[in-house]
């Protein structure tokens, strides 16, 4: 089964910090994978898309990276700050399913305290 | 460029209601998407159309109905309304399935009493 997994569930860290979020699928076999970012009672932001033949890809303070070999991803923040609290959506094109249906994970709650 | 827009943001239903979810994108999407977000869980795709009167079931179709008579809009249906079917609702487009990235709407409220 096509499955993404986002670890952890939430994270609280102190301002400046720069912090890791971590994203892990089932299934090597993907058309690309997309960062949201989602605010309390919000709609989805993308932050970052990287198709299956990228390594990474950088958005400002924000660089995801991508290894379909072993199934993962990370969403590097640099120099946290409070606006960045939000909850992180990580959600995967999978080759071979419903065209275009994103697998979500359950995401990564942030905090980023001042 | 509005992006993708959602009507209405909030609403109650009573079981057995009716009711119809309105998405609208002015980005000239071929396709476009509608998920429902339960609380802690992940997004799950209910149908999709990759463009005007084409469309087809997602993971989750049981209780909608869409259609899709033009390229800028693409209405949920909920024909009789059943507790299960509380959550949050999103409609997304995309140039296409496979290369594109999404983008989503604000969302629908739904809460079935």
């Amino acid at each position: 089964k096509q499955e993404v997994t986002q670890i952890p569930a939430a994270l609280s860290v102190p301002e400046g910090e720069n912090l890791v979020l971590n994203c892990s699928f089932t299934d090597s076999a993907i058309y690309n994978l997309q960062w949201f970012r989602q605010d309390p009672g919000k709609g989805l932001t993308s932050l970052l898309l990287i198709q299956s033949s990228q390594r990474e890809q950088t958005s400002g303070r924000l660089n995801a990276s991508l290894d379909k070999s072993s199934g993962r991803s990370t969403l590097y923040i640099a120099a946290s700050q409070p606006g960045d609290s939000a909850t992180y959506l990580c959600a995967v094109n999978f080759r071979g399913g419903s065209q275009g249906n994103l697998i979500f994970g359950k995401g990564t709650k942030l905090s980023v305290k001042p | 460029n509005a992006g993708v827009t959602q009507t209405p943001k909030f609403r109650i239903l009573k079981i057995g209601q009716s009711m119809t979810l309105q998405c609208t994108q002015d980005m000239n999407h071929n396709y476009m998407y509608w998920y429902r977000q339960d609380p802690g869980m992940g997004l799950k795709l209910i149908y999709y159309s990759v463009g005007a009167g084409i469309t087809d079931k997602g993971e989750v179709p049981n209780g909608y109905n869409v259609s899709r008579s033009t390229t800028e809009d693409f209405p949920l249906r909920l024909e009789l309304a059943a507790p299960s079917q509380t959550s949050v609702y999103f409609c997304a487009s995309s140039t296409t399935g496979t290369y594109n990235e999404q983008f989503f709407g604000p969302g629908t409220r739904l809460t079935v009493l």
